[in-house]
């Protein structure tokens, strides 16, 4: 079974420049979620979705922070306009369903922001 | 959302048992304890999780004690592959599915 896929890997930008973070979820998980990994320290939720309905976005900075699921499948995370303190690990991961206890988390995108 | 408390580090030898401890004093009934563990560069990978009795599975065991307000996981001999950082997470399994992730312990096993 193929794991949760993200691109790109890395990604640096200067400050002020917009980035998207693109993520492909375990086959047939319903549930997808983001989150936000600052060096040192757990990571944090910014967004939650299941099919391509919004469940949680109460972290989500929504005046620089945006993401959409469409069609219930693939999702994308944009940053626009950066700043420094984006810079982090943006993880990804997937569930098939919420009540299920596994989450499923891909590699994650090192964005640094300069 | 309850709280966990975990060591910052720990250190083991390899083909040893490890016990990383978890305190979770303000623990509801509804709320499951979930373990997950992050290798370098890696994503977290979900580990374990139980309510009230104690859980083993091919990767650790977790021991919940009978008050409910502390957990340990137990890895029965470590390896190098462990050295990771562990994190203990309550989770609401009947509500939100939302995991609140600390600071977690850090895991280092010499050869």
């Amino acid at each position: 079974e193929a794991g949760v896929a993200q691109s790109p890997r890395y990604k640096i930008i200067e400050k002020r420049q917009s980035v998207a973070f693109w993520c492909n979820p375990i086959s047939g998980h319903a549930t997808l979620y983001w989150y936000q990994q600052i060096l040192g320290q757990g990571p944090k939720l910014l967004i939650q979705f299941q099919n391509n309905g919004v469940v949680d976005d109460s972290q989500l900075p929504k005046d620089r922070f945006s993401a959409e699921r469409l069609k219930g499948v693939d999702s994308t995370l944009k940053i626009q306009p950066a700043k420094l303190e984006d810079s982090a690990v943006y993880l990804c991961a997937s569930s098939p369903d919420r009540l299920r206890p596994e989450q499923f988390f891909g590699p994650g995108t090192r964005l640094t922001v300069l | 959302d309850a709280k966990t408390t975990q060591p910052n580090s720990m250190e083991s030898n390899e083909e040893e048992p490890v016990h990383l401890p978890c305190n979770h004093s303000t623990i509801s009934g509804t709320d499951y304890i979930h373990w997950y563990r992050q290798l370098p560069s890696q994503g977290p990978e979900y580990v374990i999780h139980g309510l009230t009795s104690n859980v083993n599975n091919r990767m650790a065991s977790l021991a919940i004690a009978e008050d409910r307000k502390s957990s340990t996981l137990i890895l029965h001999r470590a390896t190098l592959r462990d050295a990771a950082v562990y994190y203990c997470i309550l989770r609401d399994d009947g509500g939100t599915d939302k995991l609140i992730f600390g600071t977690g312990t850090r895991l280092q096993v010499f050869p």
